[in-house]
């Protein structure tokens, strides 16, 4: 149980375009769900908080115009990361809670994105 | 300010030894300690979790000792394997928070 999966696993694209990351909780409902980038050889760096059905919570410092997330249902999240530029290229990570008393998070296998 | 941190960065073992990653922290508010191991390219994966009313959690084997009192915790792996061979990061959140607050990851090698 508790399987969470990203789409695309991996996606290039041009400077200046937009790319969407699906995020889904497979076999359970997530409220929240968790919106992760990782630079190589570093740890997961939060960029924002999302929950079902209200507005993202955004760390300080991301740019919430630009990592747009909307948490549809108790399933899926989606991050759009609009008008990409290189500085952008990363490793992104989603993970889902299952509403559980502890922050118990299980991650999806993660997107890499490469912007040229 | 990192709340919770980890040692040593890196770890070379040899096959069936014992791998040991240490964390501390200083939130006294931390209830809840788990370890994820990343494989590179891949997302990380719940290997362990305690919270702090046991000092000790073992699953086959893996093992958190946890040190209330000193605000320590640690992964220990015995008979460390090849395929163990990954980064590991602790992290810690409160009852009531969302977030986890994770260590910078330790780089754990197994030869063969």
């Amino acid at each position: 149980g508790a399987v969470v999966s990203q789409h695309p696993s991996w996606v290039i694209c041009k400077s200046g375009t937009s790319v969407k990351i699906e995020c889904r909780s497979l076999d359970f409902q997530a409220t929240t769900m968790f919106w992760y980038r990782q630079f190589p050889k570093q740890s997961l760096m939060l960029m924002a908080t999302s929950n079902e059905g209200s507005k993202a919570t955004y760390e300080q410092g991301v740019e919430k115009d630009k990592f747009l997330i909307n948490h549809a249902s108790l399933t899926l999240s989606t991050l759009t990361v609009t008008s990409a530029h290189p500085e952008d290229s990363s490793f992104y990570i989603c993970s889902a809670n299952p509403s559980g008393p502890y922050n118990e998070q299980f991650f999806g296998p993660g997107t890499r994105l490469t912007v040229l | 300010q990192q709340q919770v941190k980890q040692s040593p960065q890196s770890l070379i073992v040899q096959k069936g030894g014992i791998s040991i990653i240490n964390c501390a922290y200083e939130n006294t508010a931390f209830d809840y300690f788990p370890w994820y191991q990343q494989f590179p390219g891949k997302g990380p994966a719940l290997l362990i979790a305690i919270r702090p009313d046991v000092s000790e959690k073992k699953e086959g084997r893996f093992t958190i000792s946890f040190n209330k009192s000193a605000k320590q915790f640690s992964l220990h792996i015995m008979d460390s394997q090849p395929g163990d061979s990954a980064t590991y990061f602790c992290a810690a959140s409160t009852r009531g928070s969302e977030k986890l607050v994770f260590g910078k990851g330790t780089k754990l090698t197994v030869n063969p």
